[in-house]
């Protein structure tokens, strides 16, 4: 059975530090894997897709990295913002199909 | 562009009482999820909807839980009788496919009493 695990559950930095997130699964035979960030209140945003064929993927200042041969996958943030913070949840797909397992995500404070 | 719409927003209800939360998923999606989400258990697929139809309901945790999607552009999750157990942020998601990345609503926080 398929587990999706992240640490720490909880994170703060000053602003402008860059960061790293991880998340680790115990099953390596991935369709591909997904950065979420959840806002307060908020539904969850998808940030980065990577399929099990990519190494990684970049947007602005995230760059998601996926290692399915140690079941690892990395979120690092560049020059982190307050606007940054926010609960950060990773998800892997088993196959080509709908259905997604969660980690229990990280919860980002960057302090101004 | 509208994204997924959730309604009540919030919702509190005593025991007993029957619940229907409803989604209005993203034009032209055809797959849509419903999601509940807890600190002790996460975030929880409870039913996969393709074309309308039920394709995975395996997440539903009780006969008491019930969801329909009488067309494309509306669905319902009914919860009969309520407890408070079910106290629980549930999220919507709809997809252009069932493999592509699903956009969420913004939930509903439901409280039972």
């Amino acid at each position: 059975k398929q587990e999706v695990t992240q640490i720490p559950a909880a994170l703060s930095v000053p602003e402008g530090e860059n960061l790293v997130l991880n998340c680790s699964f115990t099953d390596s035979a991935i369709y591909n894997l997904q950065w979420f960030r959840q806002d307060p209140g908020k539904g969850l945003t998808s940030l980065l897709l990577i399929q099990s064929s990519q190494r990684e993927q970049t947007s602005g200042r995230l760059n998601a990295s996926l290692d399915k041969s140690s079941g690892r996958s990395t979120l690092y943030i560049a020059a982190s913002q307050p606007g940054d913070s926010a609960t950060y949840l990773c998800a892997v797909s088993v196959d080509s199909s709908y259905k997604l397992i969660f980690g229990s995500g990280t919860r980002l404070l960057v302090r101004p | 562009d509208a994204g997924v719409i959730q309604s009540p927003r919030h919702e509190v209800t005593e025991m007993g009482q029957e619940v229907t939360l409803r989604c209005k998923p993203i034009s032209g999606h055809n797959s849509l999820f419903w999601y509940r989400q807890t600190m002790m258990r996460g975030l929880e697929l409870l039913i996969y909807f393709n074309n309308n139809v039920p394709i995975d309901d395996s997440g539903m945790p009780e006969d008491r839980f019930s969801a329909k999607m009488p067309n494309a552009s509306f669905s319902t999750l009914k919860i009969q009788p309520s407890e408070p157990r079910d106290s629980a942020v549930y999220f919507c998601a709809s997809s252009f496919q069932g493999n592509q990345p699903q956009h969420f609503g913004d939930g509903t926080r439901l409280s039972i009493l």
